[in-house]
C-alpha cells in the first residue's frame, strides 16, 4: 500500500541551526501538508502547497519556514533557525484532491531543539 | 470561525466492549468533512474514518462507524469489540469547502483498553 515517507525520524539540532525534514508523498497526490504537533498538544496546520506553490498557510508559518518540492518526488520543509519553541513532531500528508478526501500522513519527524 | 470540540481527555473500556469517543464541530459552512485518526504511542497518525457532511448514511470502516448528528453537529467515533491495540490517542478532524484544505484538529482523546 503506498504511503508517506519521512526522513528522518528523529532530528536533534542546536539553537540557531537550519533543519531541512524531507518528506516523500504518495505519488499520484497532488496537494502536500506540513503538521506540527508539540509533545502532549494538538496537531496544527502549518502549510498546504499545490501546483508547486504555497496554498494556504497558518500564522505558525512565518518566515523562518519555507517549503519546497525540489523534485517530483520530495517536499521538504526548511526551518532557517531554530528556536527552543520549534521542538515538535512534524507530520507530513498528502491527498489527492483539496477537500473532502483523506490527508495520508507520515509517521513524523521529531525535531528536538536544544 | 471553525472549532473541534473533543471534551473526554480520556477513557477507559474493557476489552470487547465498545466506546464511544465523543466530537463535536462549530461551523457556518455547508459543505465539510470530518475524520476520524488514530495515533498511537509510536506517533504515527493512521486515518480511520471519514464522514461527507452531505452524505446520508453514517460512515462504517470495519469496527469503527462513525455516528454522524448533523443538527446537533456531532461526529462521534464508535469502536466496538475493542481490543488492546486500540489503545491510542484519538484525533478528530474537520476540513471545510470554504477554508481551504487544512485539516483541523480537536485536542484528541486517550483511549485505554484494559483486559
Amino acid at each position: 500500500e503506498p504511503e508517506v515517507t519521512q526522513t528522518p525520524s528523529h532530528q536533534v539540532t542546536q539553537m540557531g541551526q537550519e533543519v531541512i525534514l524531507r518528506c516523500v508523498p504518495i505519488s499520484n497526490h497532488l496537494y502536500f501538508y506540513w503538521y506540527r504537533q508539540i509533545l502532549g498538544q494538538k496537531v496544527e496546520f502549518l502549510v498546504s502547497f499545490y501546483n508547486n506553490e504555497i496554498s494556504e498557510k497558518s500564522e505558525i508559518f512565518d518566515d523562518q519556514f519555507s517549503v519546497e518540492r525540489p523534485d517530483g518526488s520530495n517536499f521538504t520543509l526548511k526551518i532557517r533557525s531554530t528556536k527552543l519553541e520549534d521542538s515538535a513532531m512534524y507530520f507530513c500528508a498528502s491527498s489527492a484532491r483539496s477537500v473532502n478526501t483523506e490527508a495520508f500522513f507520515g509517521q513524523g519527524t521529531r525535531l528536538t531543539v536544544v | 470561525a471553525q472549532k473541534i470540540t473533543q471534551t473526554q481527555p480520556g477513557m477507559f473500556v474493557q476489552e470487547k466492549e465498545a466506546v464511544t469517543l465523543d466530537c463535536t464541530y462549530d461551523t457556518s459552512d455547508p459543505s465539510y468533512g470530518l475524520f476520524w485518526y488514530k495515533q498511537p504511542s509510536s506517533g504515527e497518525m493512521i486515518f480511520l474514518i471519514y464522514q461527507g457532511s452531505y452524505d446520508q448514511q453514517n460512515a462504517t470502516e470495519g469496527r469503527y462507524s462513525l455516528n454522524f448528528q448533523k443538527a446537533r453537529k456531532s461526529a462521534n467515533l464508535v469502536i466496538s469489540a475493542s481490543q488492546l491495540g486500540d489503545s491510542a490517542m484519538y484525533f478528530c478532524a474537520m476540513i471545510f469547502t470554504g477554508g481551504g484544505n487544512k485539516l483541523t484538529f480537536g485536542t484528541g482523546t486517550q483511549l485505554k483498553v484494559e483486559l
